[in-house]
């Protein structure tokens, strides 16, 4: 069965501190792709990354990147100096049969200045 | 304006009425989807859609019921509303099956059933 943990419920973090996301997966497939969203106050669900499951390279971008293991099946996320602007509610999902996403309970991240 | 849009935005309802939440792409992608957002949950799957006449069943169906005579529209029809369903629905849409595609999210409806 395929199945995406977010262990983390809430995360609170001061201004230019660096927080990771944690994200572990389940799949029995070998060919499946991951991917985080960002959920801000307005609601919206913003497309941050997607990665394949045959590569396992960092992924950097800006202050943010992304660390994929697949010998722990994690796909873990880090914000590097961290900003209120980055207050928001984080889903890490999975798609391995192509139909749809499986999210994770979401990770809901507060930074205060 | 290109995109994916929902309407209405914010709905509320009685129990046992009628309500529809429409979903409208102007991509033409194949795929679309609705889910539903609650807290402890994350979002789950109610149902997809592949094509036009084409909808299958996802994680939480009961009580919903979809339609999808054109490729750009798909509905999601709340039979008779219970409080249960008092939810964030999230229409979503992708180019094809492929499991890299990027889902595209609608802006939610949030629906209270009283």
């Amino acid at each position: 069965a395929q199945k995406v943990t977010q262990a983390q419920t809430e995360i609170s973090v001061v201004e230019k501190e660096d927080v990771t996301l944690d994200c572990v997966y389940e799949t029995r497939d070998t060919t499946y792709y991951l991917f985080w969203y960002k959920q801000p106050p307005s609601g919206e669900l913003v497309f941050l990354i997607r990665r394949n499951s045959f590569d396992e390279q960092n992924e950097i971008s800006g202050r943010y990147s992304w660390n994929f293991q697949k010998s722990t099946s994690s796909f873990n996320f880090t914000i590097t100096a961290s900003q209120v602007v980055d207050s928001a509610v984080y889903f890490c999902a999975l798609n391995q049969a192509g139909t749809a996403l499986i999210f994770g309970k979401g990770t809901t991240l507060s930074v205060s200045s | 304006d290109a995109g994916i849009t929902q309407s209405p935005r914010y709905k509320i309802t009685e129990t046992g009425r009628q309500v529809t939440l429409m979903c409208h792409q102007t991509w033409s992608h194949s795929y679309m989807f609705w889910y539903r957002q609650d807290l402890g949950h994350g979002l789950r799957l109610i149902y997809y859609s592949a094509a036009a006449d084409i909808t299958d069943k996802g994680e939480v169906p009961d009580g919903y019921v979809v339609s999808r005579s054109k490729t750009e529209n798909f509905p999601l029809t709340l039979e008779s509303a219970t409080r249960s369903q008092t939810s964030v629905y999230f229409c979503a849409s992708s180019e094809t099956s492929r499991s890299y595609n990027e889902q595209f999210f609608g802006p939610g409806t949030r629906l209270t059933v009283l």
